[in-house]
């Protein structure tokens, strides 16, 4: 069964760890992304990817890191530099046009 | 850098009405692109528009894509309850395709009431 997984699916951190983010895609995508969601707002990017062992920064890379080292996996890291890290992380990949979401991770830093 | 726009940020409808939501683009558009997001859960894809002035239909809905390929809308006829979710366009960087960024509206909520 093709598709995106994510996990953990929600995520409780105290403020001052680095947590990091699973992203896993069996669709052969070579395209990857990482967003950020706030309650009402649409979707931001924070990196992507469109090969193995590159990425670019989207438009809020500020405290966070990613690394592709394969192209199935595209984990994130929320490091503790990020001043607001409570949000949805939502994983994407590509091929063509098309987006394919994750399910998404709810982190919570308090 | 390119912004998009959607509106309304909130729509409320009764079961049955129609529903409309808006995307305006600061640039010129390759193609643009409709994702539903139900509550709690994670966009999926709905259609692409490619070209100007086209008109797309999916049973109750229905998507255009404006002649300056810098606005679109999607309209809902006759809502469902299974309508109710997040509706977000999107749109790749001017020049590019959606292999690289895709640039979200901030969406309209849409309830509907049964």
């Amino acid at each position: 069964d093709g598709g995106i997984t994510q996990s953990p699916k929600y995520l409780f951190r105290k403020e001052g760890q680095n947590v990091t983010l699973s992203c896993e895609q069996n669709l052969n995508h070579d395209a990857m992304y990482w967003y950020r969601q706030d309650p009402g707002q649409g979707l931001r990017l924070i990196y992507y990817s469109q090969i193995v062992n590159d990425f670019q920064k989207g438009d809020i890379a500020e405290g966070y890191s990613v690394s592709r080292e394969k192209k199935e996996s595209f984990p994130l890291t929320v490091t503790s530099a990020q001043k607001n890290p409570t949000a949805f992380y939502l994983c994407a990949s590509s091929r063509h046009d098309q987006q394919y979401f994750g399910p998404g991770t709810r982190l919570t830093v308090t | 850098g390119q912004q998009v726009m959607q509106i309304p940020q909130y729509q409320h409808v009764q079961e049955g009405e129609d529903f409309t939501t808006y995307c305006n683009s600061s640039t010129t558009l390759s193609n643009i692109q409709w994702y539903k997001q139900r509550p709690g859960g994670h966009p999926v894809f709905l259609i692409q528009l490619v070209k100007s002035g086209e008109v797309k239909k999916q049973k109750r809905l229905t998507f255009q894509f404006g002649e300056a390929k810098k606005n679109s809308s999607l309209h809902i006829t006759a809502t469902q309850t299974t309508d109710v979710g997040t509706y977000f366009c999107a749109g790749p960087p001017q020049g590019g395709t959606s292999y690289g960024k895709l640039t979200f509206g901030q969406g309209t909520i849409l309830t509907v009431h049964p």
